[in-house]
């Protein structure tokens, strides 16, 4: 039961131009989205994040939107560069539920960005 | 300065070893946990302690065992090592605020059982 899902394995941008990753899930208890970026043979590492009471969060380059209504969160960076080409996990928590920070990730999207 | 850091990088073993992957981090966190990434690249919570105390076991088998010696170290001990144990194992520490928050991720350790 795949709580989180990337339906996108894999994405292609060109330099410059934005790169939109998107995400859904089922559980409704879910408060708290994060999106995670992992370079091959590292760890993953913290992007941004969305509180469910927000529906928009921005980072400099990365903005993340979330749609409660439709279980839908999405990640934009812009403009994309080279050095953003790697694997973007989604992940949400529901710490009332599980009273813990417990991760549950999608499956990930590989973004590729060329010049 | 590594946050998180694991040890070993890679683990080449053979079926029914036993072997340990050991977990550090100097964040001060309270709270740290294990992930598996199985072949097909999901990322799924094994384990999670708080100040030493396990708190959630995700129907892991048995032969997994973490063991905290104190909230700085979280290790993993696997008994009876089976090809299906083949993975790359995540590290994670998170600070205990009462309010959500972002893991930080070790480089992983790369188990293969042959």
């Amino acid at each position: 039961d795949q709580q989180v899902k990337q339906n996108s394995p894999s994405l292609s941008v060109q330099e410059g131009r934005i790169s939109i990753l998107n995400c859904d899930y089922t559980n409704s208890m879910f408060d708290y989205f994060l999106w995670y970026k992992k370079y091959p043979a590292e760890g993953p590492t913290f992007l941004i994040s969305i509180s469910s009471i927000k529906d928009k969060n921005e980072d400099g380059r990365f903005t993340v939107f979330l749609n409660k209504s439709a279980k839908h969160l999405s990640l934009h960076i812009v403009p994309s560069q080279p050095g953003d080409s790697a694997v973007y996990f989604c992940a949400a928590s529901a710490r009332k539920s599980y009273n813990t920070d417990k991760l549950i990730f999608g499956t990930g999207t590989r973004l590729q960005v060329f010049p | 300065d590594t946050a998180v850091s694991q040890t070993p990088k890679y683990l080449v073993t053979q079926m029914g070893n036993d072997k340990s992957i050991k977990c550090e981090q100097n964040l001060g966190h309270d709270t740290m946990y294990w992930y598996k990434q199985d072949s097909k690249k999901f990322l799924k919570i094994m384990f999670s302690y708080n100040n030493k105390e396990l708190i959630i076991n995700e129907t892991v088998p048995n032969r997994f065992s973490p063991k905290s010696p104190d909230k700085a170290h979280l290790n993993l001990h696997i008994n009876s090592l089976e090809l299906g144990d083949s993975a790359v194992y995540f590290c994670a520490s998170s600070p205990w605020t009462g309010k959500n928050t972002e893991a930080f991720f070790g480089q992983g350790t790369r188990l293969t059982v042959v």
